[in-house]
């Protein structure tokens, strides 16, 4: 079993709709962190969460640590929000300290 | 521009042959981490430097891989002899501090690697 599982893996929607991610994982977590990978391939964080909730635009990430599940949301999706979506957990374990990817989602908007 | 730097963007290299990877960190950043992607896998993290230093390599094959961090220069992730299997995107990412678990990480865009 993975220590971060994604669901769904591929997301086909239609401009304007609203999407949700989800991200459970099941290690005790530092920090939470939503990536997005380009179809070029380039990687930007887009939050990092330990609690609660946080808004970037039309992007909203929360974070239950009772049910260590996070979901990423988009509001009013656009072709451009096409890309994959990666959802990383990090931990700190016997001073080291560690982030595990999922395994993306991959996201298809249609115009 | 003052993101992560990695180069090259695209590597071809013949089995048996050595592949070098290249990591700029952001400005101020000393912290540097490299992870792979292979095809329809998430990231692995690979290795965690620091300026001069190898702090956590766990994630990094024993054999053939090797990575440093001189005190000037870029970050460098060396693999030798490369075979069909290293074929991957390398990508390499930036903080300003330590603790890589709670620390937002900018990242570059990546080195395919591809083995003929």
């Amino acid at each position: 079993k993975n220590e971060v599982e994604q669901s769904p893996q591929n997301l086909t929607a239609q401009e304007g709709e609203f999407i949700t991610i989800n991200c459970s994982y099941s290690v005790g977590i530092s920090a939470l962190h939503w990536l997005q990978q380009h179809p070029g391939g380039g990687i930007v964080s887009l939050f990092m969460l330990s609690s609660g909730k946080k808004k970037h635009g039309r992007l909203i990430a929360t974070i239950n640590i009772q049910e260590k599940h996070s979901s990423l949301h988009i509001t009013a999706s656009h072709p451009r929000d096409s890309a994959v979506y990666i959802c990383a957990v990090g931990y700190s374990l016997n001073r080291d300290d560690k982030i595990i990817f999922g395994k993306g989602t991959r996201l298809h908007i249609l115009p | 521009n003052a993101g992560v730097m990695q180069n090259p963007r695209h590597l071809v290299r013949r089995r048996g042959q050595e592949a070098r990877l290249r990591c700029s960190p952001m400005k101020g950043h000393s912290h540097v981490y490299w992870y792979r992607q292979l095809p329809e896998e998430g990231l692995k993290f690979m290795v965690y430097l620091q300026k001069e230093n190898i702090i956590d390599e766990s994630g990094m094959p024993k054999e053939r891989f090797s990575a440093e961090f001189p005190k000037e220069g870029p970050s460098i992730l060396r693999i030798q002899q490369v075979v069909r299997g290293d074929s991957a995107a390398y990508f390499c990412a930036s903080s300003p501090w330590g603790g890589s678990s709670n620390q937002p990480q900018h990242f570059g865009d990546g080195t395919r690697l591809s083995i003929l």
